[in-house]
């Protein structure tokens, strides 16, 4: 089945980047999501279809789909945004079509 | 607003069953794809399961650990969605949530709503 692979956590000073991987077989060639969980708290959707953002998701927030990686940019990082964070893809070709990355742990210094 | 308001879950032993209830408001659910994903205690997310809406057939597809113990049905007159669960395991221990797919149809979609989650324990 197929596989994404996360880094367990990433830490970054606040008004700095967050640069948040998820790493697939030609995950370029998939529609890669991305979701952020708050303790306690369900996940909310930030980025969709690689690099849309929902309504009410601040701009500081993008995604980038190419290749072998996926990547989930947070700029001007705030306190608010330490999460853990979640990228997803469709895999129709596997008996276990929907596929999560493990997680990577947002840490602001 | 979309609102999606599990319930159901609980304590159940090994090998019991129990059934999760997603009430839904706030949109059309007779349209929409459905799914549900769990989460186990500190660990990641893990989908379960979804329904398609009836126009489109209705029809379920599972998760390899689930398939063949879990049943998932959708109500359209009550805008409710279920998740019947068998033959449980020490392993379905987790919080379970259902969600809304941005999208219907074959589109790879992501998971535009989700609900606060039920607590499911299966332990003897």
């Amino acid at each position: 089945s197929y596989v994404l692979t996360q880094p367990p956590s990433v830490s970054v000073a606040p008004g700095k980047t967050a640069r948040i991987t998820c790493g697939g077989n030609n995950i370029g060639s998939k529609s890669v999501h991305w979701y952020q969980q708050k303790p306690g708290q369900a996940p909310v959707l930030v980025i969709y279809y690689d690099s849309d953002r929902p309504s009410g998701i601040p701009e500081r927030f993008s995604g980038s789909n190419s290749g072998n990686t996926a990547t989930l940019t947070i700029s001007r990082v705030e306190a608010g945004d330490e999460a853990d964070y979640y990228c997803q893809v469709w895999d129709s070709s596997s008996d276990h079509p929907v596929v999560f990355g493990g997680g990577t742990k947002l840490t602001v210094l | 607003e979309v609102q999606l308001v599990e319930s159901g879950g609980g304590l159940v032993k090994p090998g019991g069953s129990l059934r999760l209830s997603c009430a839904a408001s706030g949109f059309t659910f007779s349209n929409a794809w459905m799914s549900w994903v769990r989460q186990a205690p500190g660990k990641g997310l893990e989908w379960v399961g979804r329904i398609k809406s009836k126009t489109d057939g209705g029809t379920t597809d599972y998760a390899a650990p689930v398939k063949g113990r879990f049943t998932i049905s959708r109500d359209d007159s009550k805008n409710t969605l279920y998740l019947q669960m068998n033959s449980l395991k020490t392993e379905d221990t987790a919080v379970y949530y259902c969600t809304t797919h941005i999208c219907g149809g074959d589109c790879q979609p992501g998971f535009d709503y989700w609900g606060q989650g039920t607590l499911v324990t299966v332990s003897s």
